[in-house]
């Protein structure tokens, strides 16, 4: 089975400050992982993505996350956090079988502090 | 390129009655998706279509059935609305290549009063 734990309902950072949201995953098959994100009143974006390859991976808006097996982590960061990152964000693990389906953490909402 | 389209964007509905949300892609995915979102419990899936002419329980099914109209098209009703219902409903489509990713529609905000 998978399953997906974000620590942290709530985070705040400071305009300009690291931005640092938590995953961990547990999965019976090799883990494919993605952050989203979600702005008020709209649907889920893709952020970024892991599959295969290259651990540390890059997504849109300055954001990355690191796949570390080993911790069975995939924490987002961003060096420098912006006003307009305010979001919340939901990490995801692939599940297994055929229909292509996620399991979504319960999110993290993240607030920017001017 | 419209991307996943959901209508309507907000519904109200009385105990007891029925509606349909209408989801429709024109990303050529194979596979879609109903889910619910509710504060703090992430997105639940609802039900999913892995392929056109199939669909399939997700975890909460009560209370939900839907159709896969054709490759574009995934519906979600409602036969008896109640107020447990009361949620923010995603549609999602995924292309059904090796990574997974899901793409989102807008969402329905639907209240059940």
């Amino acid at each position: 089975a998978q399953s997906v734990t974000q620590l942290g309902s709530h985070v705040s950072v400071s305009e300009g400050a690291l931005v640092l949201l938590r995953c961990n995953y547990s999965s019976s098959v090799p883990p494919y992982l993605f952050w989203y994100v979600q702005y008020p009143n709209q649907g889920l974006q893709l952020l970024l993505k892991y599959t295969t390859g290259a651990t540390l991976v890059k997504g849109i808006n300055g954001f990355e996350a690191e796949f570390k097996k080993s911790e069975t982590s995939f924490h987002l960061t961003k060096p420098s956090a912006h006003m307009s990152d305010a979001a919340e964000y939901f990490c995801a693990v692939r599940r297994s079988g055929s229909a292509r389906q996620l399991t979504f953490g319960s999110g993290t909402q993240l607030t920017v502090l001017p | 390129n419209a991307g996943v389209t959901q209508t309507p964007k907000f519904q109200v509905l009385k105990t007891g009655q029925s509606m349909t949300l209408q989801c429709a892609q024109d990303m050529n995915h194979n596979s879609m998706y109903w889910y619910r979102q509710d504060p703090g419990m992430g997105l639940r899936l609802i039900y999913y279509s892995a392929s056109e002419g199939t669909t399939d329980k997700g975890e909460v099914p009560n209370g939900y059935n839907v159709s896969r109209l054709n490759k574009r098209e995934f519906s979600l009703r409602l036969e008896s609305a109640a107020p447990s219902q009361t949620s923010v409903y995603f549609c999602a489509g995924s292309a059904g290549t090796v990574s997974y990713e899901q793409y989102f529609g807008p969402g329905t905000r639907l209240t059940v009063t």
